[in-house]
């Protein structure tokens, strides 16, 4: 079993959707958990941080953790096509050598 | 904004050489990190450094060697490159070992 489990998508949205990406896993030790965006030809962003759990807002984006479940999510609201990438997540348990990623799902926001 | 760059977005050899890729960030981090990103696999860590000449091994070292003479210079070296090392290599750094980490924009190398 993977460490990070990540649906690869591709998902496809109108402008203006509500977009929700998730990943889960199985280690209850991470307690870190980061969303990256990768657009093509280019590294990964950094977008949204959390430690531990709970919600964080960041404009249209909204990261939670469900450690109960081992579930985190990204919400995108009011999606643009600008937001067409592959988010990434990411989460560790701290400690070096000890970070985890899913393997990407794609988005194509419809304009 | 922390600026990591690395020097080559686009290369190709033959297989054999010796391949340096540079990397190199401009926010006085102590961590750098080397990945390689493959369809299917997700980012895979090389090799990693907490300090000037200081270096651990990631998940897959294997035909790899790093070199980190400089706080803000992390080289990836492939000693003899072979053809299953065509992939994008990502550098990233950290301030801290468990804050997020920052990457450059890749290399994407392709061995003939």
């Amino acid at each position: 079993q993977k460490e990070v489990e990540q649906d690869p998508g591709p998902l496809s949205v109108p402008e203006g959707a509500i977009v929700s990406l998730n990943c889960t896993y199985s280690n209850s030790a991470f307690q870190y958990f980061m969303w990256y965006r990768q657009y093509s030809r280019k590294g990964p962003e950094l977008l949204m941080y959390t430690y531990s759990s709970g919600n964080k807002e960041d404009g249209r984006f909204t990261a939670q953790v469900d450690k109960s479940s081992k579930y985190i999510s990204l919400f995108i609201r009011d999606s643009q096509p600008s937001d067409s990438a592959t988010y990434l997540c990411a989460m560790s348990a701290g400690g070096a050598n000890n970070l985890f990623f899913g393997t990407g799902t794609r988005l194509t926001v419809i304009p | 904004d922390v600026k990591v760059t690395q020097s080559s977005r686009y290369l190709v050899k033959r297989t054999g050489e010796k391949v340096f890729l540079e990397c190199v960030q401009d926010m006085d981090h102590e961590n750098m990190f080397w990945y390689r990103q493959d369809p299917g696999l997700g980012l895979r860590l090389i090799y990693f450094s907490y300090d000037v000449k200081m270096k651990e091994k990631g998940d897959i070292p294997e035909g790899y060697s790093v070199s980190r003479e400089k706080k803000e210079r992390f080289s990836l070296i492939l000693e003899s490159a072979s053809t299953n090392q065509t992939s994008m290599y990502l550098c990233a750094s950290s301030f801290d070992i468990n804050q997020p980490q920052h990457f450059g924009d890749g290399t994407r190398l392709s061995i003939l």
